[in-house]
């Protein structure tokens, strides 16, 4: 049992370059999500998916689109990287309808230079 | 969704001091969750607070929910160099998605 797992690790982009971060788990969850973490902001959510088949809008969606592929992976893509979008990215999951509660993934180091 | 504001965003104690972080709302919350982040790390869940006024402890953590569900705050007594960390409260948003707050980070010194 993985928990949540995210590929790549460590990824290093030229301004424009665009990339696809992924996002698998492997606790049958229901809802899965991408956050961005950058020094003294916390973690602020890019875009969150409640269920197979449906994507929302979190605070910061710009420059990112997102695909639910099946109820285990939900990808995070940039379409034309700037630099503005270095940062820790995370993925996370929630299955209980009764709990809020999050597992994450060990996250990408993204850097645009 | 709900903001969350988080302070203090940094303390420094010696090992053996206590700790507290506290979290505030403008509007009440259905339930608020805290985690935990060691550096380098992802965030952990610790606990899920949903009642009026309930506390709970895990061991040294003392998790607290106001009684207007609009703050809440997270002890820890006898700090251990283990607790090193920024520690995060997290309110609900749409769906099931989570606003967080900025974090406290936490620096023990032996």
């Amino acid at each position: 049992n993985a928990g949540v797992t995210q590929t790549p690790k460590f990824q290093v982009l030229k301004t424009g370059q665009s990339m696809t971060l992924q996002c698998a788990q492997d606790m049958n969850h229901n809802s899965m999500y991408w956050y961005r973490q950058d020094p003294g902001m916390g973690l602020r959510l890019i875009y969150y998916s409640a269920s197979e088949g449906t994507t929302d809008k979190g605070e910061v969606p710009n420059g990112y689109n997102v695909s639910r592929l099946n109820k285990r992976e939900f990808s995070l893509r940039l379409e034309s990287a700037a630099p503005s979008q270095t940062s820790v990215y995370f993925c996370a999951s929630s299955g209980d309808r009764f709990s809020y509660e999050q597992y994450f993934g060990p996250g990408t180091r993204l850097t645009v230079t | 969704g709900q903001q969350v504001m988080q302070i203090p965003q940094y303390q420094h104690v010696q090992e053996g001091e206590d700790f507290t972080t506290y979290c505030n709302s403008s509007t009440t919350l259905s339930n608020i969750q805290w985690y935990k982040q060691r550096p380098g790390g992802h965030p952990v869940f610790l606990i899920q607070l949903v009642k009026s006024g309930e506390v709970k402890k895990q061991k040294r953590l003392t998790f607290q929910f106001g009684e207007a569900k609009k703050n809440s705050s997270l002890h820890i007594t006898a700090t251990q160099t283990t607790d090193v960390g920024t520690y995060f409260c997290a309110g609900p948003s749409s769906g099931y998605a989570l606003n967080f707050g900025k974090g406290t980070s936490l620096l023990v010194t032996p």
